[in-house]
């Protein structure tokens, strides 16, 4: 149980064109779900915080208008990298959390390489 | 500030056994975590502590002190797979998750 499973794996695009990656929660509901950045060799970067039907808590420094987040229902939630640029390129790991789970483990996704030309 | 301090290297032997330590400051605390990632792969959960103690699963154990705010993971009989960075994470009192920057751990024949 507790599977997360990310789309695209990875994905590489031309400077200016948007990127859309999905996090899905397969087998449970999550109410939270977290948006990392981790480029080579470092930690990851908590970008922004997901709830379920509101709008997503972005961390300082991080660009709202850039990176669009979406969290429409309890299993789905959407990165979109708009105008990507060659320092966008980088690891984009999704997490969730299980509103049931006892404790507040994150679960995470396979993460999505993303590489912009 | 939130603060999570682990080593950034560490090296050991095939069959030996290795540990890496945590230390943190977070405003607030509801437990700590430690995950294990390989390179290029997202991070998979190893242990979680809330309550002072050890904590033991097969090969891996962690422990914590939270009035020292210090934890540990303990690996065992180190196999050539265990070569991975080791994340160690703190949930602040908003349940945010506090990342170290990560150990890396090479593991020699």
């Amino acid at each position: 149980g507790a599977v997360v499973s990310q789309h695209p794996s990875r994905v590489i695009c031309k400077s200016g064109t948007s990127v859309k990656i999905e996090c899905r929660s397969l087998d449970f509901q999550a109410t939270t779900m977290f948006w990392y950045r981790q480029f080579p060799k470092q930690s990851l970067m908590l970008m922004a915080t997901s709830n379920e039907g509101s709008k997503a808590t972005y961390e300082q420094g991080v660009e709202k208008d850039k990176f669009l987040i979406n969290h429409a229902s309890l299993t789905l939630s959407t990165l979109t990298v708009t105008s990507a640029h060659p320092e966008d390129s980088s690891f984009y790991i999704c997490s969730a959390r299980d509103r049931g789970f006892s404790y507040n483990e994150q679960f995470f996704g396979p993460g999505t390489r993303l590489t912009v030309l | 500030g939130q603060n999570i301090d682990q080593p950034t290297e560490m090296t050991a032997t095939e069959g030996a056994i290795v540990q890496i330590n945590c230390t943190y400051q977070t405003s607030g605390f509801n437990g700590l975590f430690w995950y294990q990632q390989h390179a290029g792969e997202a991070p998979t959960f190893l242990s979680y502590n809330v309550l002072d103690g050890l904590e033991e699963k097969g090969r891996f154990s962690s422990f914590l002190s939270r009035s020292k705010g210090y934890s540990y993971l303990l690996l065992k009989e180190l196999q050539m797979k265990d070569s991975a960075s080791y994340l160690c994470a703190v949930s602040d009192s908003n349940y945010q998750l506090i990342w170290g920057a990560g150990t890396k751990l090479i593991i020699k024949p």
